[in-house]
C-alpha cells in the first residue's frame, strides 16, 4: 500500500509569507496528525485531525492551521511566517476513529524554510 | 501534560555490541509505547508499540523493549547492533483518553555504529 504522501518536499519562504504544506493519508486511515521537527526542539504535536474535524491541538500560535477534506487529506497553513518556523513538518496518519491503539505512520516530511 | 525523556542524546557503540537506550514518561494513567526510528534521509518508522499484555515487546530487526510500569520506563535493547542501524531513535508515548491521541515524543537518541 502506499505510504503517507507530503508536498512539496522543500519549501522556501520568507519572512511574513504564507505557506501551505499537503498531506494525503494511507488509504483507509481517517486520522491524520502534524508534527513540527525543529532543529534542537525535537517532534512537537501541532494538530490532529480525523473526520473532517480539528480534534486537538498543541501549544502553537493560532497562525498555524489547517483543515483535513472529505477524502481525509489534509492541508497545514502557516500564515506570518517568522524565522522560527524553519523546520521539518511531519504528517502522519491513522486509522479509523476509535481505535485508539493503532500506531500511526509518517510522511517524509516538508522541508520549510524562512529566508 | 505528558513528556517524555531519552536521557542518551548520543550513543557511539561498535558493532556487536548491546545497546540499551533509556525512556521514561510522565503519564501516570494507560498508556502507549512506541519506538520509532529514523534512519538518515528516511521518514520515521515503527519500530515496536507496546498497548497491553507482555511487557517485553519484540520489533522489527532484533529490536525489543520492556514496559516497566512501577518505572514509568520503556527501554529500547538490542543485543548485537549492526552498522545499518546507525540512526536516530525516539521513543513515543500516546495518552489513553479520547483527546490526546497525538503522540509526545522523547528528544531523541542518535545512535552511531562503528563498524
Amino acid at each position: 500500500e502506499a505510504g503517507v504522501t507530503q508536498s512539496p518536499t522543500h519549501l522556501i519562504k520568507t519572512r511574513g509569507q504564507q505557506a501551505t504544506l499537503r498531506c494525503s493519508p494511507i488509504s483507509g486511515h481517517t486520522s491524520v496528525y502534524w508534527y513540527q521537527q525543529a532543529l534542537g526542539l525535537g517532534l512537537q504535536f501541532l494538530l490532529w485531525y480525523d473526520e473532517g474535524e480539528e480534534r486537538n491541538r498543541g501549544n502553537f500560535p493560532p497562525r498555524f492551521s489547517g483543515r483535513q477534506f472529505p477524502n481525509y487529506s489534509s492541508e497545514l497553513n502557516v500564515n506570518a511566517l517568522e524565522l522560527e518556523d524553519s523546520a521539518l513538518y511531519l504528517c502522519a496518519s491513522s486509522p479509523l476513529q476509535g481505535r485508539s491503539n493503532q500506531p500511526q505512520h509518517f510522511g517524509d516530511g516538508t522541508r520549510l524554510s524562512i529566508l | 501534560a505528558q513528556s517524555v525523556s531519552q536521557h542518551n542524546h548520543h550513543v557511539i557503540l561498535s558493532e556487536a555490541a548491546s545497546l540499551e537506550l533509556g525512556c521514561n514518561y510522565s503519564y501516570g494513567g494507560t498508556v502507549n509505547l512506541f519506538w520509532y526510528v529514523q534512519y538518515p534521509g528516511q521518514h520515521l518508522q515503527l519500530l515496536l508499540k507496546y498497548f497491553s499484555g507482555d511487557p517485553l515487546v519484540k520489533g522489527i530487526k532484533g529490536f525489543e523493549a520492556e514496559f516497566i510500569k512501577s518505572k514509568f520506563s520503556f527501554n529500547l535493547r538490542k543485543p548485537s547492533v549492526q552498522w545499518s542501524d546507525t540512526a536516530e531513535y525516539f521513543c513515543a508515548v500516546k495518552g489513553g483518553s479520547g483527546s490526546a491521541r497525538q503522540l509526545t515524543f522523547g528528544s531523541g537518541t542518535q545512535l552511531t555504529v562503528l563498524p
